[in-house]
């Protein structure tokens, strides 16, 4: 398995840019977030999915949308980009979504990106 | 105050030592509880979950207390390859809440 994956490594965008950012899991997890993390901020939750088709805000999703159409993949989009998404994005996952978010959450290597 | 606290450190140690890391939250009613690992410019790995009981593994051991609301991590002879950042993880209810992170507390083990 290749675990949880996300693409790309490393953008820079200018301000008003938008991109998709791309992760995807081949362990048939039901439960997927993203995160973004700061300096001093820690880890905080963007949006997050529980199933296919099924996705929530969490503590920071202004300026980003996502969408589950497939178990595997949950991208997140960056409608149009400001400086302050500066940030090291994650994308993780976990198994169960019935059982609760209990279970090990898996993280994607992360995507570094600069908005100028 | 904040759902889940943690000292960030960093706490210098030299190798060999035992050190012992504190974690708060606010919500009696959390659930679940975890410890995850940090490297540097790396992804968040789980370390331990964190069981009611206390729980070890190898040189490392957790521990709960709800009266208090708080978690513990104690690292016994600390290695070089300990450094990293230490993630304290609450799940506030049962169900599909969530989880919320700590900021992390930051250790160097030093030679």
């Amino acid at each position: 398995n290749a675990g949880v994956t996300q693409t790309p490594k490393f953008q820079v965008l200018k301000t008003g840019q938008s991109m998709t950012l791309q992760c995807a899991q081949d362990m048939n997890h039901e439960y997927m977030s993203w995160y973004r993390q700061d300096p001093g901020m820690g880890l905080r939750l963007i949006h997050y999915s529980v199933g296919a088709g099924i996705t929530d805000q969490g503590e920071v999703p202004n300026g980003y949308n996502v969408s589950r159409s497939t178990t595997e993949d949950f991208p997140l989009r960056l409608l149009s980009a400001a400086p302050s998404q500066t940030s090291v994005y994650f994308c993780a996952s976990s198994y169960s979504a019935a059982r609760g978010i209990t279970d090990t959450q898996y993280f994607g290597p992360g995507t570094r990106l600069t908005v100028l | 105050r904040k759902e889940v606290e943690q000292d960030p450190g960093p706490f210098n140690v030299p190798e060999g030592a035992t050190v012992a890391f504190n974690c708060t939250y606010s919500n009696s009613a959390s659930q679940s509880f975890f410890w995850y690992r940090q490297d540097c410019r790396k992804e968040p790995k789980l370390l331990m979950s964190v069981y009611s009981s206390g729980n070890e593994d190898g040189r490392f051991t957790a521990q709960l207390n709800r009266a208090s609301q708080y978690i513990s991590l104690l690292i016994r002879d600390s290695k070089l390859s300990d450094s990293a950042t230490y993630l304290c993880v609450v799940t506030p209810n049962s169900g599909n809440t969530p989880l919320v992170f700590g900021k992390g507390t930051r250790l160097s083990v030093i030679a």
